[in-house]
């Protein structure tokens, strides 16, 4: 069964970093590029960034460029997400999403909670 | 960025009900369109990809139609496990981008 398995949420303070990890499995991983999308409390959803199969290429919404980092190792089939410099605006449940072959988002995590709070 | 317009925000709908919902794109996406169904703390599942093509294992009263800037979603008879919000998404171009959503909610 594929399945992606988000953590590291919780609560930071204006400023603050946080690192997110999305634990995958039941698929070649290397193999799929992999994305990060969000949702604020009661808002929609919001693409963050992706990532290429072999972790080459990279793209980012233009409100986490210079602030987000999203890598991964294909060796421990893991997604990460690095975030710096949080606002209170960057609170949101942050999802981890497979890539499919087509380039919708076929497999969803059920995603970690991000509080920028003081 | 290219913007995605859904249309209505919210849609009361009864069991059994055809439902359509709009969704366009501020500039030509092809039919690189995908829409998802979320549930009130659940993650988002893709019904429909490619704007028209069924993902595996979604019933068929889902379908969708469209190309270039306008899309709908149909759900040709309601059922009560479809009351959720609904989301276009287009993936012609980054940043990848999706539509306010929709509300389908019991009448």
């Amino acid at each position: 069964e594929v399945q992606l398995l988000e953590s590291g949420g919780g609560l930071v303070q204006p400023g603050g970093s946080l690192r997110l990890s999305c634990a995958a499995s039941g698929f070649t991983f290397s193999s799929y590029a992999m994305e990060w999308v969000r949702q604020a409390p009661g808002k929609g959803l919001e693409w963050v960034s992706s990532i290429s199969g072999n972790g080459a290429i990279t793209y980012y919404a233009d409100f986490v460029k210079g602030r987000f980092t999203i890598s991964r190792d294909n060796s421990k089939n893991t997604l990460s997400l690095q975030m710096n410099s949080l606002r209170a605006e960057d609170t949101a449940v942050y999802f981890c999403a497979k890539t499919a072959i087509s380039w919708y988002f076929d497999v969803w995590g059920r995603g970690t909670l991000v509080t920028v709070s003081s | 960025d290219i913007q995605m317009t859904q249309s209505p925000s919210t849609l009361s709908a009864s069991v059994g009900d055809r439902v359509t919902i709009t969704c366009r794109a501020s500039q030509s996406i092809t039919s690189w369109l995908a829409w998802y169904q979320q549930k009130p703390g659940k993650a988002p599942k893709v019904l429909i990809y490619k704007a028209s093509s069924l993902e595996s294992g979604v019933p068929s009263r889902f379908s969708g139609s469209g190309s270039g800037t306008e899309f709908t979603l149909t759900i040709s008879s309601l059922q009560p496990d479809d009351f959720a919000t609904y989301y276009c998404q287009q993936y012609n171009s980054y940043s990848w981008t999706f539509g306010q959503g929709t509300k389908v909610e019991s009448k």
